[in-house]
C-alpha cells in the first residue's frame, strides 16, 4: 500500500469554480501534512501546512484534515486558469526523516 | 526563489561519463534531501543528510554518490548512470529533521538530467 494516495486526474474545473482535491494517507502516526504545487517543467512549491484536525485557510485555499479517516484535502476558491498545475500532498511520519510524497493531481482550469 | 540553488539545470550525459550536481541552501537549515523525480511516479527520496549526516539512504544504486562537506552544500556524484536514471533530480533543504510543528521542506529549482 501506498504511503499517500492521491487521483492522478486530471481534474477540470471552470475558472471561478471551487477546486477539490484529495489525499489519503496509510500512517496513522503521520504528524504533519503539506500541500505544494507544481508546475510543469518546475519544481514543487509550498502552498500549505496543516497539523491539526479541521480548517487551515490561507487566502483562497482551505486545506481540511481529519486524522480520524486518515485524509487531507485542499480546496481552492474562486479557480484561476494560473491555478493549473500538479498538487502533491506530503506527509511528515513521526520519528521520521522521511516526508512521503503522493503522485500528485493534475489540475486544469478552464478559462 | 526558494533559498535552495541547484546547478546545472540541465545535464546531458553519456553512460560512461562522470558529473555532479551541486545543491546550496541559503536558509539556514541543517538537513539536505535529494529527491528524484520521474515521469508519473511520485517523488523518491534518495538521501537525507542532518548536520552533514548521512542519515537515510533509500536503496539508491551505487552509481549515486552523495556528499555533504557542511550544511549548506549537497552534492550528487554521478558515474556510469543508465538511461533510466534521466529524471528530474530535487534538492531540498528542512531546518531538520524529525517531527516539528513547522518543520517543512523547501525545494530547489531542479536538475533536469538526460543520460544517453
Amino acid at each position: 500500500q501506498k504511503e499517500v494516495e492521491q487521483n492522478s486526474g486530471p481534474l477540470s474545473v471552470p475558472e471561478g469554480a471551487i477546486a477539490s482535491l484529495n489525499c489519503t494517507y496509510s500512517d496513522r502516526v503521520s504528524q504533519s501534512f503539506f500541500w505544494y504545487r507544481q508546475y510543469s517543467g518546475k519544481s514543487p512549491e509550498l502552498i500549505m501546512s496543516i497539523y491539526s484536525n479541521g480548517d487551515k485557510e490561507d487566502g483562497r485555499f482551505t486545506a481540511q484534515l481529519n486524522k480520524a479517516s486518515q485524509y487531507v484535502s485542499l480546496l481552492i476558491r474562486d479557480s484561476q486558469p494560473s491555478d493549473s498545475a500538479t498538487y502533491l500532498c506530503a506527509v511528515n511520519v513521526h520519528n521520521f526523516n522521511k516526508f512521503y510524497f503522493g503522485s500528485g493531481t493534475k489540475l486544469n482550469v478552464k478559462p | 526563489e526558494t533559498g535552495v540553488t541547484q546547478t546545472p539545470r540541465h545535464l546531458v550525459m553519456g553512460m560512461t561519463n562522470k558529473k555532479s550536481l551541486k545543491c546550496e541552501q541559503h536558509l539556514g537549515h541543517n538537513a539536505m534531501y535529494w529527491y528524484k523525480q520521474s515521469a508519473k511516479k511520485p517523488l523518491e527520496l534518495m538521501f537525507v543528510y542532518s548536520l552533514e549526516e548521512r542519515v537515510e539512504n533509500n536503496s539508491v544504486p551505487s552509481r549515486f554518490s552523495p556528499e555533504c562537506p557542511n550544511s549548506s552544500h549537497l552534492f550528487l556524484h554521478l558515474h556510469t548512470l543508465q538511461p533510466e536514471d534521466s529524471a528530474l533530480y530535487l534538492c531540498a533543504s528542512s531546518q531538520n529533521t524529525g517531527f516539528l510543528s513547522g518543520n517543512t521542506i523547501y525545494f530547489g529549482e531542479g536538475s533536469w538530467l538526460t543520460v544517453v
